[in-house]
C-alpha cells in the first residue's frame, strides 16, 4: 500500500530534549517536505527536499533541522525543543516539486507534539 | 508572498449544498489544490484547478478564476461524514520551483 508514514504520533516532552520525528514514504517520490499545522494558520512548511542531499528552507524553519540521506526518509530534527513547537505536524511526499501539473503531495498521519 | 483567504467556518444542513470560497494573490500561478481534512486526520486530495472553469467530480466540484484569484469548492448533497475542514492551497513557480502555500482553512460543520 503507498502511504507515508511518521513516527511517534504522539510525543510530550521537555524543554531542550533533543528529539527526532522520522518520515518515510514508498511511493519513490523525490520531493518531501515537513508541515508544521497550528490553529488558524493552516499548514506552514518548515523544510523540503527536492531529492536525496537537497533539502532547503521553508517558511517557517527556526529551530529545526531535516537530512535526506536516503530517498524514502526525511526525518525531522528539534535540536532544543521549546513551548512554541508544539505544534500538529505533517510530512508529505509527491513525485516532484515542479512535476506533472496534477501532482499532488501525500500526507501522512501527523505527529502531536507538546513541549513542557 | 502569497496571501490566501477563505472563511474560518460554515455550518450547512444534511442534503443542502455548500460553497466554500478562496482568493489569493500570488505570482506565478501554476495550480490550485482543495484538500479535505477530518479532525486530527491528513489532509487528502479532493480537486484540481489550473484553467480556468469548473472540474466535477461526483458531489464535489471546484472552480477557478485566475483574473479574479478566485476559487470556490462546491459540497452538493451535503452528509453528515462532510463535516471537516477544507483546505485551499496555491501552487507558484519561484525561483526554487513550485511551492504549495496553505490557507487557514474552512471548518464545516454539518447538522441534521
Amino acid at each position: 500500500e503507498a502511504q507515508v508514514t511518521q513516527n511517534p504520533r504522539y510525543l510530550i516532552t521537555v524543554t531542550g530534549k533533543k528529539l527526532t520525528v522520522t518520515c518515510s514514504q514508498n511511493m519513490n517520490h523525490e520531493y518531501m517536505s515537513w508541515y508544521r499545522q497550528d490553529p488558524g494558520l493552516g499548514l506552514r512548511q518548515i523544510y523540503y527536499s527536492m531529492n536525496v542531499e537537497v533539502t532547503d528552507k521553508g517558511d517557517v524553519p527556526e529551530g529545526y533541522k531535516v537530512s535526506r540521506k536516503e530517498k524514502r526518509n526525511f526525518p525531522l530534527i528539534l535540536e532544543s525543543p521549546s513551548p512554541n513547537q508544539t505544534s500538529l505536524y505533517f510530512c508529505a511526499s509527491s513525485f516532484s516539486r515542479g512535476g506533472p501539473s496534477t501532482d499532488t503531495q501525500y500526507f501522512g498521519p501527523g505527529t502531536r507534539l507538546t513541549v513542557l | 508572498g502569497q496571501n490566501i483567504d477563505q472563511p474560518t467556518e460554515m455550518t450547512a444542513t444534511e442534503g443542502a449544498i455548500v460553497q466554500i470560497n478562496c482568493t489569493y494573490q500570488t505570482s506565478g500561478f501554476n495550480g490550485l489544490f482543495w484538500y479535505q481534512q477530518h479532525a486530527g486526520e491528513a489532509p487528502t486530495f479532493l480537486s484540481y484547478n489550473v484553467l480556468d472553469g469548473l472540474e466535477e467530480k461526483g458531489r464535489f466540484s471546484s472552480f477557478l478564476s485566475r483574473s479574479k484569484g478566485y476559487s470556490y469548492l462546491l459540497l452538493k448533497e451535503l452528509q453528515m461524514k462532510d463535516s471537516a475542514s477544507y483546505l485551499c492551497a496555491v501552487r507558484a513557480w519561484g525561483a526554487a520551483g513550485n511551492k504549495l502555500t496553505f490557507g487557514g482553512g474552512t471548518r464545516v460543520l454539518v447538522k441534521p
